[in-house]
């Protein structure tokens, strides 16, 4: 399968434990997104690299958050000491380019829950 | 900044009866739109896209939308719902590398 891959699919951590998140996008789209999901909203963006470069981080990515992307292959995303706010599901996504009209291809996501 | 409002956040419907999904967006530039679906415990997978071509833009799955700038508004459109079309539906606003998500619409299909 070659769409874009998140690890785990599910985690359930106590709060104040750090947590790290892992995806795998479509090997030859240059950008990735990181967006957060809470139960009846839509997806809100966190964080989007090019490449390597980590190009934006929306406020709602506390100092407790910490995303990377070496080599612009795979990015991860650690929480720091957890919180119950924190529970929700991360997408990922990538895609080749932002220009007009470029859709980018989601992963399934991986659901966090802080207990 | 570019945001979106889904203006239902449940439409139910009979199948075989038409599906109207509501969208109204707001931009500074010239936006590329999208629908996006989400069935329970798959992935977000883009239904259709708006860039700056034809206003009215057919999808996946039968479903097609139309691009009215001057009510700022991309409806989606089905003329025929089908069980397996029930799911989330999101309306996503797109401009200088920023996409902004609705709140999303839940679609019922009944028997």
């Amino acid at each position: 399968d070659t769409g874009v891959s998140q690890n785990p699919r599910h985690k359930i951590t106590k709060r104040g434990q750090n947590v790290t998140f892992r995806c795998d996008p479509i090997s030859e789209h240059n950008r990735l997104y990181w967006y957060r999901q809470t139960l009846g909203q839509g997806p809100e963006f966190l964080t989007y690299f090019q490449n390597e470069a980590q190009l934006e981080k929306s406020r709602l990515l506390s100092d407790r958050f910490s995303a990377e992307r070496p080599k612009g292959s795979f990015s991860t995303l650690e929480i720091q000491r957890t919180e119950q706010g924190d529970s929700a599901m991360y997408l990922c996504a990538s895609s080749l380019s932002m220009g007009e009209g470029t859709e980018a291809f989601f992963g399934q996501g991986t659901r966090l829950t802080v207990v | 900044a570019q945001s979106v409002t889904q203006l239902d956040s449940h439409v139910s419907v009979s199948e075989g009866t038409p599906v109207l999904l509501r969208c109204n967006y707001s931009s500074s530039y010239s936006p590329s739109l999208f629908w996006y679906v989400q069935h329970p415990n798959k992935g977000l997978q883009l239904l259709l896209k708006y860039t700056s071509a034809a206003t009215l833009v057919k999808g996946i799955n039968g479903f097609e939308a139309e691009f009215k700038k001057s009510e700022t508004s991309f409806h989606l459109t089905k003329p025929s719902a089908h069980m397996s079309d029930a799911a989330e539906y999101f309306c996503v606003v797109s401009e200088l590398n920023d996409m902004r998500f609705g709140a999303g619409t839940r679609l019922t299909v009944k028997p």
